[in-house]
């Protein structure tokens, strides 16, 4: 079947844009997961959900930084005006349920210039 | 503070060679994931455990809750397991280690 999926692959903005990265899950999937990955930082945890409850934003680095996840499946991560150091790869996993494998999507390549 | 930390940072082996890379994890991790990426690839997930022991073919998970510790071993190494080898403690909010580039020669 599908995996998960993110657009865009890449995506290349000025600072102080906003910008929409988009995710995918694997259907029926009720975990999901953001995640970045950035040369200083390594990977590290941005926002989770889980089903219908309240997502756990503890990971966000930010006030620029939101997800929303509509209807339980495809969900979308936006940054308010980027700023250099939001450059990353940002990747979003989803799994069947909380605490089982995750299944990560291709990652979305995000260049503030 | 939960913390990950994984060793070796860099590993070169011969192709057929017993690989092992180590992870140890802090106070309030309750599961471990091992994750590969090839270079300019996706992240797999390989494993996800809590106790004892998992194997898919040539590679094994082990993890000792005591000693909060635990290892990827890939047996009868090739030169297609390079790659980079990730840690990750958590049940929902993973905490990564830093990797481990892993560069496998025939």
């Amino acid at each position: 079947g599908a995996g998960v999926s993110q657009s865009p692959s890449n995506k290349v903005t000025e600072k102080g844009k906003d910008v929409e990265l988009r995710c995918d899950p694997i259907s029926g999937h009720t975990a999901l997961y953001w995640y970045r990955q950035s040369l200083g930082q390594g990977l590290e945890f941005l926002i989770y959900f889980q089903g219908n409850s309240a997502p756990d934003k503890s990971g966000l680095p930010s006030d620029r930084f939101s997800a929303e996840r509509t209807g339980g499946s495809v969900s979308t991560l936006t940054i308010q005006r980027t700023q250099q150091e939001d450059s990353a790869v940002y990747l979003c996993a989803s799994s069947p349920d909380r605490g089982r494998e995750q299944f990560f999507g291709p990652g979305t390549r995000l260049t503030v210039l | 503070k939960n913390e990950v930390e994984q060793s070796p940072q860099n590993l070169t082996a011969q192709e057929g060679e017993f690989i092992t890379i180590n992870c140890s994890y802090s106070v309030g991790i309750s599961a471990l994931h091992w994750l590969q990426q090839h270079p300019g690839g996706g992240i797999v997930s390989l494993f996800m455990l809590s106790s004892g022991k998992k194997k898919h073919g040539r590679l094994i998970a082990t993890i000792n809750i005591q000693e909060k510790h635990s290892s990827l071993h890939i047996t009868a190494s090739h030169p297609r397991d390079s790659a980079v080898y990730i840690c990750a403690g958590g049940i929902d909010k993973l905490i990564f280690g830093t990797g481990t580039r892993l560069q496998v020669f025939p």
